[in-house]
């Protein structure tokens, strides 16, 4: 069954605005990672945060996590058109194996 | 240093064939990732490897997709009598061991159309 589910499925916005992407889950976890995928091209490992962890940023990026709710957001401030790519949430599994498990994502376009 | 390295990048064939799908991990990393992401969806895990330990193959879908890692380093995933639902792309991921706390590398993956 899949872990993690992003919201929305797709975004559009204009250069220089914030792009929000949330991402729930079922189980309780270790971790939670986002990862981005340009067009036809692997994924891209974007940030780590951990479970006892409520907020972490790196650089235009700023993640939180709800363990309560099961959830957490990625925001990317001041979006650049080269942000224009997919972004998924991963969790592991949690049931003692180290499978990740990855949502949907959602594809984020950003106009110039 | 070098990344994750797939090939072939594309591959087409025939439905009934089988095929071999090749993946070069980073050097050093000890796990060993196999995804399957259909068109405009999410990653589907297949497999994963972890030095010398039994693999977790709990992902694959059917009996006719096996995978091999040799030396602890490069690993083949084979697909045989490929059907259409088999066309998707292939991704291989590495990572330094198999905790859950490790960012994985991935490769660019292997483009698959059975026709």
């Amino acid at each position: 069954s899949q872990q993690g589910e992003e919201d929305p499925q797709a975004l559009s916005i204009q250069e220089g605005e914030n792009a929000t992407m949330n991402c729930s889950y079922k189980t309780s976890i270790n971790n939670l990672q986002w990862y981005r995928q340009n067009s036809g091209r692997g994924l891209v490992h974007l940030i780590l945060i951990r479970s006892n962890e409520r907020e972490k940023h790196s650089g235009r990026l700023r993640v939180t996590l709800d363990t309560s709710k099961k959830s957490s957001s990625l925001l990317i401030t001041a979006s650049r058109a080269a942000d224009t790519a997919s972004y998924f949430c991963a969790t592991d599994d949690n049931t003692g194996g180290f499978k990740t498990i990855f949502g949907a994502g959602t594809r984020l376009f950003v106009k110039a | 240093g070098a990344g994750v390295s797939q090939s072939p990048s594309n591959k087409v064939t025939e439905k009934g064939k089988d095929v071999e799908l090749r993946c070069d991990p980073i050097s050093g990393h000890t796990a060993l990732y196999w995804y399957r992401q259909s068109l405009g969806q999410g990653l589907e895990f297949l497999i994963y490897f972890q030095g010398n330990s039994a693999p977790d193959k709990s992902g694959l879908p059917s009996d006719r997709f096996s995978a091999e890692r040799t030396g602890g380093s490069v690993s083949t995933l084979t697909i045989q009598r490929t059907q259409q639902e088999d066309s998707a792309v292939y991704l291989c991921a590495s990572s330094w061991r198999t905790e859950s706390n490790q960012p994985q590398h991935f490769g660019d993956g292997t483009r698959l159309s059975i026709l």
